[in-house]
Protein backbone atom coordinates (compact mmCIF):
# COMPACT_ATOMS: atom_id res chain seq x y z
CA UNK A 1 0.00 0.00 0.00
CA UNK A 2 1.13 3.56 -0.71
CA UNK A 3 1.92 5.64 2.08
CA UNK A 4 0.22 8.94 2.66
CA UNK A 5 1.04 12.07 3.80
CA UNK A 6 -0.91 14.28 5.68
CA UNK A 7 -0.64 17.61 7.72
CA UNK A 8 -1.06 16.97 11.71
CA UNK A 9 -3.98 19.40 12.08
CA UNK A 10 -6.23 22.19 9.98
CA UNK A 11 -8.93 24.20 11.05
CA UNK A 12 -11.97 25.49 8.98
CA UNK A 13 -14.93 27.99 9.94
CA UNK A 14 -17.85 26.67 10.57
CA UNK A 15 -19.95 26.57 7.00
CA UNK A 16 -16.98 27.02 4.99
CA UNK A 17 -15.38 24.60 2.62
CA UNK A 18 -12.86 22.60 4.42
CA UNK A 19 -10.41 21.17 1.67
CA UNK A 20 -7.97 18.24 3.32
CA UNK A 21 -4.34 17.71 1.40
CA UNK A 22 -2.85 14.36 0.94
CA UNK A 23 0.54 13.74 -0.65
CA UNK A 24 0.85 9.96 -1.92
CA UNK A 25 3.51 10.50 -4.56
CA UNK A 26 4.39 6.66 -4.36
CA UNK A 27 0.99 5.36 -5.71
CA UNK A 28 1.01 2.68 -7.84
CA UNK A 29 -1.26 2.71 -11.27
CA UNK A 30 -4.13 0.69 -9.72
CA UNK A 31 -4.43 1.63 -6.03
CA UNK A 32 -7.25 3.60 -4.96
CA UNK A 33 -7.21 6.69 -2.99
CA UNK A 34 -9.53 6.18 -0.08
CA UNK A 35 -10.76 8.44 3.17
CA UNK A 36 -12.24 7.65 6.00
CA UNK A 37 -12.93 9.78 9.40
CA UNK A 38 -12.59 8.85 12.74
CA UNK A 39 -14.81 11.36 15.20
CA UNK A 40 -13.76 11.13 18.66
CA UNK A 41 -12.34 7.59 18.98
CA UNK A 42 -15.13 6.12 17.80
CA UNK A 43 -15.05 3.38 14.96
CA UNK A 44 -13.49 5.05 11.35
CA UNK A 45 -16.53 5.79 8.75
CA UNK A 46 -15.71 5.52 5.44
CA UNK A 47 -15.91 9.21 3.12
CA UNK A 48 -14.91 8.78 -0.52
CA UNK A 49 -12.67 7.30 -2.84
CA UNK A 50 -11.13 7.69 -6.30
CA UNK A 51 -8.59 6.21 -8.42
CA UNK A 52 -8.23 8.75 -11.51
CA UNK A 53 -11.40 10.61 -11.90
CA UNK A 54 -12.71 13.12 -9.23
CA UNK A 55 -15.54 11.83 -7.56
CA UNK A 56 -18.59 13.62 -5.07
CA UNK A 57 -21.21 11.81 -3.28
CA UNK A 58 -23.59 13.00 -0.38
CA UNK A 59 -20.40 13.46 1.85
CA UNK A 60 -17.84 15.35 0.15
CA UNK A 61 -16.22 15.58 -3.40
CA UNK A 62 -12.48 13.77 -3.85
CA UNK A 63 -10.30 15.99 -6.00
CA UNK A 64 -7.41 13.97 -7.42
CA UNK A 65 -4.34 15.30 -9.81
CA UNK A 66 -3.53 14.13 -12.88
CA UNK A 67 -0.30 12.75 -11.83
CA UNK A 68 -1.73 10.89 -9.42
CA UNK A 69 0.52 12.01 -6.88
CA UNK A 70 -2.18 14.03 -4.52
CA UNK A 71 -5.89 14.74 -4.21
CA UNK A 72 -7.57 16.90 -2.14
CA UNK A 73 -11.01 16.14 0.00
CA UNK A 74 -12.88 18.40 0.36
CA UNK A 75 -16.43 18.84 2.62
CA UNK A 76 -18.30 21.79 0.90
CA UNK A 77 -19.98 22.99 4.37
CA UNK A 78 -17.98 21.95 7.23
CA UNK A 79 -19.72 21.52 10.72
CA UNK A 80 -19.45 21.21 13.98
CA UNK A 81 -20.21 17.64 13.91
CA UNK A 82 -17.27 16.91 10.79
CA UNK A 83 -14.72 17.34 13.67
CA UNK A 84 -12.55 14.43 13.50
CA UNK A 85 -9.82 12.94 12.45
CA UNK A 86 -9.32 12.44 8.44
CA UNK A 87 -7.20 9.57 6.84
CA UNK A 88 -6.28 8.82 3.54
CA UNK A 89 -4.97 5.99 2.42
CA UNK A 90 -3.72 4.34 -0.40
CA UNK A 91 -4.46 0.63 -1.38
CA UNK A 92 -5.16 -1.88 -3.88
CA UNK A 93 -5.02 -5.07 -1.61
CA UNK A 94 -8.71 -5.31 -0.05
CA UNK A 95 -9.31 -3.73 3.46
CA UNK A 96 -6.03 -3.73 4.62
CA UNK A 97 -5.86 -0.92 5.42
CA UNK A 98 -2.40 1.32 6.26
CA UNK A 99 -4.03 4.16 7.99
CA UNK A 100 -0.94 6.71 9.22
CA UNK A 101 -1.89 9.41 12.09
CA UNK A 102 -4.35 11.25 9.66
CA UNK A 103 -5.14 15.15 9.95
CA UNK A 104 -7.22 16.38 13.12
CA UNK A 105 -9.89 18.96 11.60
CA UNK A 106 -11.32 21.27 13.65
CA UNK A 107 -14.56 22.87 12.97
CA UNK A 108 -14.70 26.37 14.59
CA UNK A 109 -17.79 27.87 15.51
CA UNK B 1 -29.59 -3.69 9.64
CA UNK B 2 -27.49 -3.44 12.35
CA UNK B 3 -24.03 -2.69 11.85
CA UNK B 4 -20.96 -4.10 13.47
CA UNK B 5 -21.45 -5.18 16.75
CA UNK B 6 -18.39 -5.68 19.01
CA UNK B 7 -18.34 -6.46 22.90
CA UNK B 8 -18.01 -6.14 25.07
CA UNK B 9 -17.48 -1.92 24.68
CA UNK B 10 -15.14 -1.90 27.53
CA UNK B 11 -12.51 -4.38 29.26
CA UNK B 12 -10.21 -4.57 31.88
CA UNK B 13 -7.85 -7.16 32.19
CA UNK B 14 -4.77 -8.11 34.82
CA UNK B 15 -1.43 -8.30 33.10
CA UNK B 16 -1.09 -12.13 32.52
CA UNK B 17 -4.91 -12.80 32.28
CA UNK B 18 -6.56 -13.61 29.06
CA UNK B 19 -8.34 -10.86 26.84
CA UNK B 20 -11.12 -12.35 24.49
CA UNK B 21 -12.71 -9.53 22.06
CA UNK B 22 -15.89 -10.61 20.03
CA UNK B 23 -16.92 -9.04 16.23
CA UNK B 24 -20.35 -9.73 14.90
CA UNK B 25 -20.53 -8.53 10.90
CA UNK B 26 -23.10 -6.68 9.37
CA UNK B 27 -25.27 -9.35 8.13
CA UNK B 28 -24.66 -11.24 4.74
CA UNK B 29 -20.58 -10.26 5.39
CA UNK B 30 -18.13 -13.04 5.53
CA UNK B 31 -15.00 -10.83 5.40
CA UNK B 32 -13.46 -9.36 9.12
CA UNK B 33 -10.55 -7.24 9.59
CA UNK B 34 -9.17 -7.25 12.86
CA UNK B 35 -7.22 -3.27 13.69
CA UNK B 36 -5.88 -1.90 16.75
CA UNK B 37 -4.79 1.64 17.88
CA UNK B 38 -2.70 2.59 20.65
CA UNK B 39 -3.26 5.90 22.15
CA UNK B 40 -2.54 8.90 20.24
CA UNK B 41 -1.46 6.57 16.93
CA UNK B 42 -3.40 5.71 13.47
CA UNK B 43 -5.17 2.47 13.19
CA UNK B 44 -3.10 -0.32 12.53
CA UNK B 45 -3.71 -3.36 10.17
CA UNK B 46 -3.40 -6.83 12.71
CA UNK B 47 -5.47 -9.68 10.89
CA UNK B 48 -8.01 -10.74 7.63
CA UNK B 49 -10.57 -13.21 8.35
CA UNK B 50 -12.93 -15.04 6.16
CA UNK B 51 -15.34 -17.86 7.45
CA UNK B 52 -13.14 -20.74 8.99
CA UNK B 53 -9.84 -19.33 6.94
CA UNK B 54 -7.25 -16.28 8.27
CA UNK B 55 -6.38 -14.74 4.52
CA UNK B 56 -3.64 -12.32 6.24
CA UNK B 57 -1.92 -11.78 9.48
CA UNK B 58 1.10 -10.20 8.53
CA UNK B 59 -0.32 -7.49 11.07
CA UNK B 60 -0.63 -9.96 13.98
CA UNK B 61 1.95 -9.81 16.93
CA UNK B 62 3.97 -13.62 16.84
CA UNK B 63 3.23 -14.24 20.25
CA UNK B 64 0.06 -14.39 22.51
CA UNK B 65 -2.50 -13.00 20.04
CA UNK B 66 -4.50 -15.40 17.57
CA UNK B 67 -7.79 -14.71 15.71
CA UNK B 68 -10.81 -17.00 14.60
CA UNK B 69 -13.61 -16.49 12.38
CA UNK B 70 -15.89 -19.93 12.92
CA UNK B 71 -18.49 -21.25 10.59
CA UNK B 72 -21.18 -19.96 12.95
CA UNK B 73 -20.77 -17.30 15.59
CA UNK B 74 -18.87 -13.92 15.54
CA UNK B 75 -15.24 -13.43 15.23
CA UNK B 76 -12.47 -13.81 18.17
CA UNK B 77 -9.51 -11.94 19.31
CA UNK B 78 -7.73 -13.49 21.91
CA UNK B 79 -4.85 -11.92 23.78
CA UNK B 80 -2.98 -14.02 26.19
CA UNK B 81 -1.47 -13.13 28.99
CA UNK B 82 -1.79 -9.72 28.32
CA UNK B 83 0.78 -6.76 29.53
CA UNK B 84 0.43 -2.86 29.88
CA UNK B 85 1.37 -2.50 26.07
CA UNK B 86 -1.86 -4.12 24.93
CA UNK B 87 -3.77 -1.77 26.37
CA UNK B 88 -5.28 0.23 23.16
CA UNK B 89 -8.84 0.27 21.20
CA UNK B 90 -9.68 -2.61 19.00
CA UNK B 91 -11.54 -2.48 15.57
CA UNK B 92 -13.59 -4.41 13.75
CA UNK B 93 -14.35 -4.14 10.40
CA UNK B 94 -16.59 -6.28 7.80
CA UNK B 95 -16.86 -6.27 3.93
CA UNK B 96 -19.25 -8.49 1.76
CA UNK B 97 -17.92 -11.35 -0.01
CA UNK B 98 -15.75 -10.55 -3.25
CA UNK B 99 -13.83 -7.39 -2.54
CA UNK B 100 -13.48 -4.98 -5.29
CA UNK B 101 -12.05 -1.81 -5.16
CA UNK B 102 -15.68 -0.40 -4.35
CA UNK B 103 -16.27 -2.61 -1.49
CA UNK B 104 -16.52 -0.32 1.47
CA UNK B 105 -15.86 -1.46 5.09
CA UNK B 106 -17.70 -1.19 7.81
CA UNK B 107 -16.68 -0.53 11.04
CA UNK B 108 -17.04 -1.70 14.67
CA UNK B 109 -17.30 0.87 17.56
CA UNK B 110 -14.18 -0.84 18.84
CA UNK B 111 -13.33 -2.31 22.12
CA UNK B 112 -11.33 -0.64 24.61
CA UNK B 113 -8.84 -2.73 26.42
CA UNK B 114 -7.16 -1.53 29.47
CA UNK B 115 -4.72 -3.76 30.80
CA UNK B 116 -4.05 -3.37 35.06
Amino acid sequence: DAKTTQPTSMDCAEGRAANLPCNHSTISGNEYVYWYRQIHSQGPQYIIHGLKNNETNEMASLIITEDRKSSTLILPHATLRDTAVYYCIGSNTGNQFYFGTGTSLTVIP
Amino acid sequence: NAGVMQNPRHLVRRRGQEARLRCSPMKGHSHVYWYRQLPEEGLKFMVYLQKENIIDESGMPKERFSAEFPKEGPSILRIQQVVRGDSAAYFCASSPPGWTPNTEAFFGQGTRLTVV
